[in-house]
């Protein structure tokens, strides 16, 4: 069973401080790594999208990717609290002859004032 | 259109009514999914479509689900004999493909189902 590990949370971090939020994986074959958020109510979004190792960095958000440890991490600098949601981890598996989308249950992140 | 969208937002019905929620996928996405999201849940994987075929039912819990798309267009998930667990938010997602890169899947707002 190819897997996706989150910690549930919830993350409380301050406001201005950085959130760390982490995802391991199972399959070693595994190519594509993607983050997405979901607001209380809301339907996932796509925020982060990351495929080779190192580090992606789209404005306040940084994608870090570790396949030899299977490692996927989400870093959110200068938390505001309009970031408080669920996390979504996702990664591509094979599966059926296709590449589907794995995903974590997710991380509560909670940013407070 | 701009994004995916479903429909209805909302559905309340009986116990053992016949329900059916329809997605409209990105236009030229040809691969399109069914989610089911219990509250507080994570996101559980009910059938994959590239085009009109379903390649992975795998997910589908039951007899009672079964989906249909046509083409590469508009899927229907019916539920029939609807059961108070089947309670959840149904979400529909579709990418350009299935391959590498590129499938990066976007969801719809999702379809609330509560049974009564």
């Amino acid at each position: 069973q190819k897997e996706v590990e989150q910690n549930s949370g919830p993350l409380s971090v301050p406001e201005g401080a950085i959130a760390s939020l982490n995802c391991t994986y199972s399959d070693r074959g595994s190519q594509s790594f993607f983050w997405y958020r979901q607001y209380s109510g809301k339907s996932p979004e796509l925020i982060m999208s990351i495929y080779s190792n190192g580090d992606k960095e789209d404005g306040r958000f940084t994608a870090q990717l570790n396949k030899a440890s299977q490692y996927v991490s989400l870093l959110i600098r200068d938390s505001q609290p309009s970031d408080s949601a669920t996390y979504l981890c996702a990664v591509n598996a094979l599966s059926g002859g296709y590449n589907k989308l794995i995903f974590g249950a997710g991380t509560r992140l909670a940013v407070h004032p | 259109g701009a994004g995916v969208s479903q429909s209805p937002s909302n559905k309340v019905t009986e116990k053992g009514k016949d329900v059916e929620l329809r997605c409209d996928p990105i236009s030229g996405h040809t691969a399109l999914y069914w989610y089911r999201q219990r509250l507080g849940q994570g996101l559980e994987f009910l059938i994959y479509f590239q085009g009109n075929s379903a390649p992975d039912k795998s997910g589908l819990p039951s007899d009672r689900f079964s989906a249909e798309r046509t083409g590469e267009s508009v899927s229907t998930l019916t539920i029939q004999r609807t059961q108070q667990e089947d309670s959840a938010v149904y979400l529909c997602a579709s990418s350009l493909s299935p391959g590498l890169p590129g499938h990066e899947q976007f969801f719809g707002p999702g379809t609330r189902l509560t049974v009564l």
